[in-house]
């Protein structure tokens, strides 16, 4: 089992809608949860981190915390042709030093 | 303008013709980090450091070498290239105080 996973996508949405994207990880012990966006031979852009269960919201982005049910979800309102990109879950999985895990990205593409 | 700097952004060079990466930081982040991005693979850690002279390994060290010699300074040195390590590198910074990484423009390695 991969220690961060996300679905490869591409997920593919209409300019307007909800685009939904989700990471499941394997560390019970895990502290803080990322989301980095990455355009096509770009770095990686922090869009939103979230350390607590529940929601998270910042403009049109909501982050979603389960740590019962390892997982954390990306939620993007609104979405827009500018938002394609793949979308990185980064995991920190030890208190006391900070170790990123990453999942190897969804790929969003906003169709106009 | 804090920011990670990353030189060069392109290199194409041959096996065996030792090369310097250079990273750096104006955030005054004791953190730094090298990543490694291949497709299909994602990001993965390859040194890490916690501080001045604090260096360890991250998950992909082999044929690496790192230093820490400044606080804003964190080259990666490869002392022997070979084609497996053509691959796209980041550094990434952060302060301990908070465990956000900020990462540089990345570098385009391409070995021959």
């Amino acid at each position: 089992q991969k220690e961060v996973e996300q679905n490869s996508g591409p997920l593919s949405v209409p300019e307007g809608a909800i685009a939904s994207l989700n990471c499941t990880y394997s560390d019970r012990g895990s502290q803080s949860f990322f989301w980095y966006r990455q355009y096509s031979g770009k770095s990686p852009e922090l869009i939103m981190f979230i350390y607590s269960n529940g929601d998270k919201e910042d403009g049109r982005f909501t982050a979603q915390l389960n740590k019962a049910s390892q997982y954390v979800s990306l939620l993007i309102r609104d979405s827009q042709p500018s938002d394609s990109a793949t979308y990185l879950c980064a995991v920190n999985m030890r208190t006391g030093f900070q170790k990123l895990v990453f999942g190897t990205g969804t790929r969003l593409l906003v169709s106009p | 303008e804090a920011q990670v700097t990353q030189n060069p952004r392109y290199l194409i060079t041959v096996t065996g013709k030792k090369l310097t990466v250079t990273c750096s930081q104006n955030m005054n982040h004791e953190y730094m980090s090298w990543y490694r991005q291949d497709p299909g693979l994602g990001l993965r850690q390859i040194y890490y450091s916690m501080n001045v002279e604090v260096t360890d390994k991250g998950d992909v060290p082999e044929g690496y070498k790192v230093s820490r010699k400044e606080k804003r300074n964190f080259p990666l040195i490869l002392e022997s290239p070979s084609p497996n390590q053509t691959s796209l590198y980041f550094c990434a910074s952060s302060s301990i105080a908070t465990d956000t990484q900020y990462f540089g423009p990345g570098t385009r390695l391409t070995v021959l």
